[in-house]
């Protein structure tokens, strides 16, 4: 098994649709949680983190269940702009050991 | 915010030949740098490790001799491909974490690196 699995896609799906990823991970002392983002041949680039309460920014929530060891992300009201491959991020014990997940592409269209 | 910058974007380069790829830190001490590799389609896989100062620490399966990392100063590391091959094409990131990344805002990446070998 995968130490951080996500399903690769891609997701096809018009603007103002609202869009849900899932990521599970494997570790369950993993201690830190991230979504990044990476357009095609950039590098990634943060976009949130993800807190045990859940949080939201914009129009991105972020939430973890360590129960079940999984964490998602819901964008909500999608636009063109957010075409891109979403990376869940886990940082491991023992240093500073991050292990990224394959990505998620989603692919917004008009 | 904190920059890394890299460099070359970009390089083709002959098989058998070595590509040095640098890694800045532009407004901030990377004590601890990372190295990347991705495929296309695939995830970001960690190469190596490295602090300033010290040896890097390779991943398994990531053969040393081959990816020489030197991380001489608190701003710069540099990955250098040695006897490039066809199949090291791909896609090189750094990324680094300054001192006071202690959070998890501590990781910045470079723009990356793609390198052709022909």
């Amino acid at each position: 098994r995968k130490e951080v699995e996500q399903d690769p896609g891609p997701f096809n799906v018009p603007e103002g649709a609202t869009v849900a990823f899932n990521c599970t991970y494997s570790n369950s002392a993993s201690q830190s949680f991230f979504w990044y983002r990476q357009d095609c041949r950039k590098e990634p680039k943060l976009l949130m983190s993800v807190y045990s309460s859940g949080n939201e920014d914009g129009r991105f929530t972020a939430q973890l269940n360590r129960a079940s060891q999984y964490i998602s992300l819901l964008i909500r009201d999608s636009k063109l702009s957010d075409s891109a491959t979403y990376l869940c991020v886990v940082k491991g014990t023992g240093g500073f050991k991050t292990i990224f997940g394959a990505g998620t592409r989603l692919f917004v269209k008009a | 915010g904190a920059v890394v910058s890299q460099h070359p974007s970009w390089v083709i380069c002959k098989s058998g030949t070595s590509v040095k790829i640098e890694c800045r830190s532009l407004d901030f001490q990377a004590t601890t740098m990372f190295w990347y590799r991705q495929f296309p389609k695939q995830s970001l896989m960690l190469m190596a490790t490295s602090n300033e100062g010290s040896k890097a620490t390779y991943e398994q399966g990531v053969e040393k001799d081959k990816f020489l990392i030197n991380h001489a100063s608190l701003t710069l590391s540099t990955l250098t491909v040695t006897s490039a091959h066809p199949e090291d094409s791909s896609f090189y990131i750094c990324s680094a974490r300054d001192k006071e990344g202690q959070g998890d805002y501590g990781y910045t990446f470079g723009s990356g690196t793609r390198l052709t070998v022909v």
